[in-house]
């Protein structure tokens, strides 16, 4: 069964509203989670790291105002697309390292599919 | 910084016939290097890592890589395609830090 779980699996939202995403680690603490964006037809873009307790470090070029990350406790992150946009819509995926299984394990969640109308 | 490059964003093979996909990465510690595959309209599902132990690691599917150092490279083959294989295919390099993606290959199979 799935160690990291996203909700919503989908979500649509009118234009200029804010949509929250979360990512849950189910098996274990995850220290370090990642949220990362992908287009249609595209490849899976890193738009930051998120480690528990501290704040999220960003990728160039993504706006920390706009996509907010919190990763409050060992098993949640979330990010929040603040004022969204139409070109925001996109798949957003999350993932989480294991910082107890082999080899750095990294779970990832099944994605959110966000529309923004 | 690491990264990763896959070699032609669409590969089209007959089924039954190779599939070899390549990948070729830059890091400037031991890399751990993963393949992903994704159908459409879903998620991302492993289909085999490398973490230093052996250098031809087995995944799902069928599917296999090896890791060679010298010539930073992991591409991933399987001996005989099938219909089912057809997806899109993603490896990634991961240090301590991140975990980067390549632009992908397109995988057809042709009956």
């Amino acid at each position: 069964g799935a160690v990291v779980s996203q909700h919503p699996s989908w979500v649509i939202c009118k234009s200029g509203t804010s949509v929250k995403i979360e990512c849950r680690s189910l098996d274990f603490q995850a220290t370090t989670m990642f949220w990362y964006r992908q287009f249609p037809k595209q490849s899976l873009m890193l738009m930051a790291t998120s480690n528990e307790g501290s704040k999220a470090t960003y990728e160039q070029g993504v706006e920390k105002d706009k996509f907010l990350i919190n990763h409050a406790s060992l098993t949640l992150s979330t990010l929040t697309v603040t004022s969204a946009h139409p070109e925001d819509s996109s798949f957003y995926i999350c993932s989480a390292r294991d910082p107890g299984g082999p080899g750095n394990t990294i779970y990832f969640g099944e994605g959110s599919w966000l529309t923004v109308v | 910084a690491q990264s990763v490059t896959q070699l032609g964003s669409h590969v089209s093979v007959s089924e039954g016939a190779l599939v070899l996909l390549r990948c070729n990465y830059s890091s400037s510690v031991p890399p751990y290097l993963f393949w992903y595959v994704q159908y459409p309209n879903q998620g991302l599902q492993l289909l085999l890592k490398y973490t230093s132990a052996a250098t031809l690691v087995k995944g799902i599917n069928g599917f296999e890589a090896e890791f060679k150092k010298s010539e930073t490279s992991f591409h991933l083959t399987k001996p005989s395609a099938h219909m089912s294989d057809a997806a899109e295919y993603f490896c990634a390099v991961s240090d301590v830090e991140d975990m980067r993606f390549g632009a992908g290959t397109r995988l057809t199979v042709k009956p």
